[in-house]
């Protein structure tokens, strides 16, 4: 599967949104994107995913620029809740036993 | 609807002693079955996973084993635990073919 970068770390003002980018510049044409949050000490949670058309879901919106190198996750109205490390991962589509591998991610933090 | 269930939530252990997790999946069959671990400020790390029964795919070598007795059933097992084996673990599912990863709660594991 391809790599992802992002940043580190990204602070957010409550009731903003969060735009949070991820890097994949070696994305193959039957990979998606997926994006995941891990709340501290909670499982991580599914967000949304897509191929190469913008998806929108109640959590987020998910915008994929149109050569697939990249995309930028967007929480439209970020509260306290949504403090979390937020993982954005490529995965080959169509392949029952391909894993997730999980990177680094970006830790959201949201500030009152 | 489904649910994954993972226990115990908690457990501390001595070194050099046994340990078993169990995970089990309702409302579906048939589904891929994975074990991740997180240390202690660490990211996710793959250690197992399962396409079907008796089918076990493992990641990194190290003291622990995985078993599949059952379709929704995924058991995380080690004869004799190292203090390295602390950490958070989690169960997940999915059904392949990019549909999305769904984990449990996890158990976090200390080892004394």
């Amino acid at each position: 599967d391809a790599k992802t970068t992002q940043p580190p770390s990204m602070d957010c003002a409550e009731g903003r949104a969060a735009n949070l980018p991820c890097n994949h510049s070696t994305i193959s044409g039957n990979e998606y994107v997926y994006w995941y949050r891990q709340i501290h000490s909670q499982g991580p949670q599914y967000i949304i995913h897509g191929l190469k058309n913008n998806e929108t879901n109640e959590m987020a919106s998910l915008i994929i620029t149109e050569d697939r190198k990249s995309s930028t996750l967007i929480l439209p109205h970020a509260t306290l809740r949504d403090t979390a490390v937020y993982y954005c991962i490529v995965r080959v589509y169509n392949s029952g036993n391909t894993p997730l591998v999980f990177g680094k991610g970006t830790r959201l933090s949201v500030i009152a | 609807s489904q649910t994954i269930h993972q226990w115990p939530a908690t457990l501390v252990q001595p070194v050099g002693s046994p340990l078993s997790l169990e995970c089990t999946v309702e409302g579906t069959s048939n589904p891929n079955l994975y074990w991740y671990r997180q240390a202690a400020g660490r990211g996710l790390q793959l250690l197992f996973y399962s396409i079907g029964i008796g089918q076990i795919s493992s990641e990194v070598p190290q003291n622990l084993s995985a078993s599949r007795p059952q379709d929704r059933q995924f058991i995380l097992s080690s004869k004799k635990l190292l203090l390295s084996d602390s950490g958070f673990y989690l169960c997940a599912w999915d059904r392949g073919f990019n549909s999305p990863l769904h984990f449990g709660n996890g158990t976090r594991l200390t080892v004394t």
